[in-house]
């Protein structure tokens, strides 16, 4: 299975700042690389797709890049409502994995 | 509106079975592909099984490949995960998602979930 690593594992900032998420994965993924928000108690919510899409519905302040083994995502200016857990998904393979998750939180 | 409603979790001994269902809604469910992913309590998420738009492809976790089978039936609208010979290590909440319209293999549409506790 391709392995997917996301770092920092937890994050801590204010609302305001740019905040940066990082996933890895352990083989190259091309650009089959989507992100996800979940809240406490809900479920997971769609930002980005295909590494760099805006799913439809999401603030533009958030945005992907990336491809091949090395991702990110952008917050550019945190919202209150955006300290949640974030977690990258890989559907190169057919066996779809999930990163750990990055818990965000408010400095 | 778009919408996927999961039932049928619940509490079942190691070793027992139970079937999730996902009624959809508010699309065209015939058309894309579905999966469902779980989430142990306090961890992250892990993909459990996809199935085709027509039910002639169908992929599953290592870990739940043999025990577990995904289906639907299109003239129903539904989903389902037939769980057997279950474990401690599959108590999670389950989540059937939609592919994403791109078939990107996104899931842009969730569940609420459906919490299934494997405990004696």
């Amino acid at each position: 299975d391709i392995q997917m690593t996301q770092s920092p594992s937890s994050l801590s900032a204010s609302v305001g700042d740019r905040v940066t998420i990082t996933c890895r994965a352990s083989q190259s993924i091309s650009s089959y690389l989507n992100w996800y928000q979940q809240k406490p108690g809900k479920a997971p919510k769609l930002l980005i797709y295909a590494a760099s899409s805006l799913q439809s519905g999401v603030p533009s302040r958030f945005s992907g890049s990336g491809s091949g083994t090395d991702f990110t995502l952008t917050i550019s200016s945190l919202q209150p409502e955006d300290f949640a857990t974030y977690y990258c998904q890989q559907s190169y393979s057919t066996s779809i994995t999930f990163g750990q998750g990055t818990r965000l939180e408010i400095k | 509106q778009v919408q996927l409603v999961e039932s049928g979790g619940g509490v079942v001994q190691p070793g027992g079975s139970l079937r999730l269902s996902c009624a959809a809604s508010g699309f065209t469910f015939s058309s894309y592909g579905m999966h469902w992913v779980r989430q142990a309590p306090g961890k992250g998420l892990e993909w459990v099984a996809f199935i085709r738009y027509d039910g002639s492809n169908k992929y599953y976790a290592d870990s739940v490949k043999g025990r577990f089978t995904i289906s639907r039936d299109n003239s129903k609208n539904t989903l389902y995960l037939q769980m057997n010979s279950l474990r401690a290590e599959d108590t999670a909440v389950y989540y059937c998602a939609k592919d994403h319209v791109s078939g990107a293999d996104a899931f842009d549409i969730w569940g609420q979930g459906t919490m299934v506790t494997v405990s004696s």
